[in-house]
């Protein structure tokens, strides 16, 4: 099972947006609504951010937001804030009890 | 409020195995899955596996199989990874999470929802 392929890295000015892709299959994003995405910042431990495509968990502002279209899932920041500076990581479910996730994407706030 | 406790930094020689351990205090151990996640230094999350406490099921991702054993005790409400014939690529920071249906039991969907903070292990001679 191959990562998710995502750019790199994203930056973006202070209120700005920015979008993370989030590249698959037709076995994994393209398979299934189920899709999630994690923020990490620098030591910490992933942070749930997105889930079912375009849904937030309790908490998290709805600056976050997601969607999909065929096998590429995305993550739009909209008003990109400092503390948005961090790595962000999707995941799909691959199928049999297995999941992928992707290569990361780290946002920059210029 | 349910969190997961990770066992401490691991120093293993290349060949030797270890085992991490994952302490989930407070909820109910058996109503979700655990599943163990890697980091290695400056690269992106990896799927390793996971057990079904309640029903003692395992399931590895292929890459894994054959060198990881994931177990759990539910009496202690603590999760095990244990990889054996470590190298030094596996050097990483291993997290447990929480996998269950969100955002209830009915759903569907299984999302990896609550972290622990990452055991550091590294594999040198």
């Amino acid at each position: 099972q191959s990562a998710l392929t995502q750019p790199r890295s994203v930056s973006g000015s202070p209120g700005q947006s920015v979008t993370i892709s989030c590249t698959g299959t037709s076995s994994d994003v393209g398979a299934y609504e189920y899709v999630s995405w994690y923020q990490q910042h620098p030591g910490k431990a992933p942070k749930f951010m997105i889930y079912d495509v375009n849904k937030r968990p309790s908490g998290v502002p709805d600056r976050f937001s997601g969607s999909k279209s065929g096998n590429t899932a995305s993550l739009t920041i909209s008003g990109l804030q400092a503390e948005d500076e961090a790595d962000y990581y999707c995941c799909s479910y691959a199928g049999t009890y297995r999941y992928v996730f992707g290569t990361g994407t780290k946002v920059t706030v210029l | 409020q349910v969190q997961l406790l990770q066992s401490g930094a691991e120093l293993k020689k290349p060949g030797s195995s270890v085992k991490v351990s994952c302490k989930a205090s407070g909820g109910t151990f058996t109503s979700y899955t655990i599943s163990w996640v890697r980091q290695a230094p400056g690269q992106g999350l990896e799927w390793m596996g996971g057990i079904s406490p309640m029903f003692d099921t395992t399931n590895y991702a292929q890459k894994f199989q054959g060198r990881l054993t994931v177990t759990a005790d539910k009496s202690t409400s603590t999760a095990y990874m244990e990889l054996s014939s470590l190298r030094s690529d596996d050097t990483a920071v291993y997290y447990c999470t929480r996998l269950l249906p969100y955002p209830s039991g009915s759903s569907p969907y299984w999302y990896f929802d609550l972290w622990g903070p990452g055991t550091l292990v590294t594999v040198s001679s």
